[in-house]
């Protein structure tokens, strides 16, 4: 059982560049997330997803993409990568993010770099 | 709106000291709240939660109790150690209408644990 895994670990990009950041995992949980953690910021939610086929935007979706076509996938595209956007990104999913009570279990973050 | 602040780091504690984090929240409705760790180099572990007022979360030594009348969830801990060296984040989740269960996060304290 490996939980949440992400890749790549390290990526950097230069300004206008298109990528995916992978997010995975293997628990069978309905919910899944993106977050971003900036200096002093703490986590911000990017974009969610209650299920396979559906997602919705956070606090700070503008400039990423997310799609849902599994229970276990749910990457994160990044369109024309800005400066603005370097940061550590962190993946997480909870059985059911229809419930409050519920833990979130997340992967082990990938730092983007935008030149 | 929703929102956590925490008290402002870093801290730096000798071993076997007591540890106090504030966290207080804003919220409407009934909120769980949540306390995440990262330790270096790492995603977030949930350290405690608790669901209700008057519940106390508890977990390695750490606990925190949920109090409503100060919308309050300090965490504590009698004697730490160099191994609990790390950021620690205040979170709370409360039902948006549809969308289920979201974590907002404080913006993280940093603890320093000396030998």
């Amino acid at each position: 059982n490996a939980g949440v895994t992400q890749t790549p670990k390290f990526q950097v990009l230069k300004t206008g560049q298109s990528m995916t950041l992978q997010c995975a995992q293997d628990m069978n949980h309905e919910y899944m997330s993106w977050y971003r953690q900036d200096p002093g910021m703490g986590l911000r939610l990017i974009h969610y997803s209650v299920g396979a086929g559906i997602t919705d935007q956070g606090e700070v979706p503008n400039g990423y993409n997310v799609s849902r076509s599994t229970t276990e996938d749910f990457p994160l595209r990044l369109l024309s990568a800005a400066p603005s956007q370097t940061s550590v990104y962190f993946c997480a999913s909870s059985y059911s993010g229809k419930l409050i009570t519920d833990t979130q279990y997340f992967g082990p973050g990938t730092r983007l770099t935008v030149l | 709106g929703n929102s956590v602040t925490q008290m402002e780091g870093p801290v730096t504690l000798s071993e076997e000291a007591f540890l106090t984090i504030n966290c207080t929240y804003t919220a409407t409705g009934y909120p769980s709240l949540f306390w995440y760790v990262q330790y270096p180099g790492e995603g977030l572990q949930l350290l405690l939660k608790a669901t209700k007022a008057d519940d106390k979360g508890s977990n390695k030594g750490f606990e925190a109790t949920y109090r409503k009348e100060t919308t309050s969830f300090h965490l504590e801990k009698g004697s730490v150690q160099v191994s609990d060296s790390a950021v620690y984040f205040c979170a709370l989740s409360t039902v948006i209408y549809n969308q289920g269960g979201k974590l907002i996060f404080g913006q993280g304290t940093e603890l320093s644990v000396k030998p």
